[in-house]
């Protein structure tokens, strides 16, 4: 069935770049997204990309898509202390009902 | 436009009670979703409706679990009887079926404790 899977905790000093990694398993999903939640608050869309494409940069953002390993990655550049959050990888469920599966989430710290 | 609304934003009750959470989708939107996150299991599809027709309701734990969507602007999720495990946050989640990119806009949940 579909899966997708992520690390569950990264820390990195302020300033530096974070990657965040997922795999997913469907390789029929149109969309893999990611959406950042912060303490007490809903999930926010952050950006997504098209499966079709292999890179989308968006300011600080950028979104690295391996389709061939169904690898997908968020760097996040310059990380500054309001990145602090929780980051979560989805991928469009098969026959594009609207349903997103979600990752379990990775927990992003960064430190001053 | 607000978002999608839900109410309460907390929610505290005690076992055997009957708890009903509400969700307001954005306007417009003909998909609507409930998930349910713990730290346990992270976050979970309960149930989602399109048009305000259950599509799948695999994801709902048990028959204390039900949800309806009587119109396009208001849908509740009802536990009957509670039970401490069910002791999460319940976000709803709304979206616009059938264009290219199902973009899911979450409200800011709702936050039960059973006692």
């Amino acid at each position: 069935g579909e899966d997708v899977e992520q690390s569950l905790f990264l820390s990195v000093r302020e300033g530096d770049s974070s990657v965040i990694n997922c795999t997913y398993t469907d390789s029929s999903s149109t969309y893999l997204y990611w959406y950042k939640q912060e303490p007490g608050a809903g999930l926010q869309l952050l950006t997504y990309i098209f499966s079709n494409m292999d890179m989308k940069q968006d300011q600080r953002l950028t979104v690295l898509l391996n389709k061939k390993d169904k690898h997908l990655s968020l760097r996040i550049a310059d990380t500054q202390t309001g990145d602090s959050a929780i980051y979560f990888c989805a991928e469009s469920f098969s026959g594009n009902t609207g349903k997103l599966i979600f990752g379990q989430g990775t927990t992003l710290q960064v430190k001053p | 436009d607000a978002g999608v609304i839900q109410s309460p934003r907390h929610e505290v009750t005690e076992m055997g009670q009957e708890v009903t959470l509400r969700c307001k989708p954005i306007s417009g939107h003909n998909s609507l979703f409930w998930y349910r996150q713990t730290m346990m299991r992270g976050l979970e599809l309960l149930i989602y409706f399109n048009n305000n027709v259950p599509i799948d309701d695999s994801g709902m734990p048990e028959d204390r679990f039900s949800a309806k969507m009587p119109n396009a602007s208001f849908s509740t999720l009802k536990i009957q009887p509670s039970e401490p495990r069910d002791s999460a946050v319940y976000f709803c989640a709304s979206t616009m079926w059938g264009t290219t990119n199902e973009k899911l806009f979450f409200g800011s949940g709702t936050q039960l404790s059973v006692l």
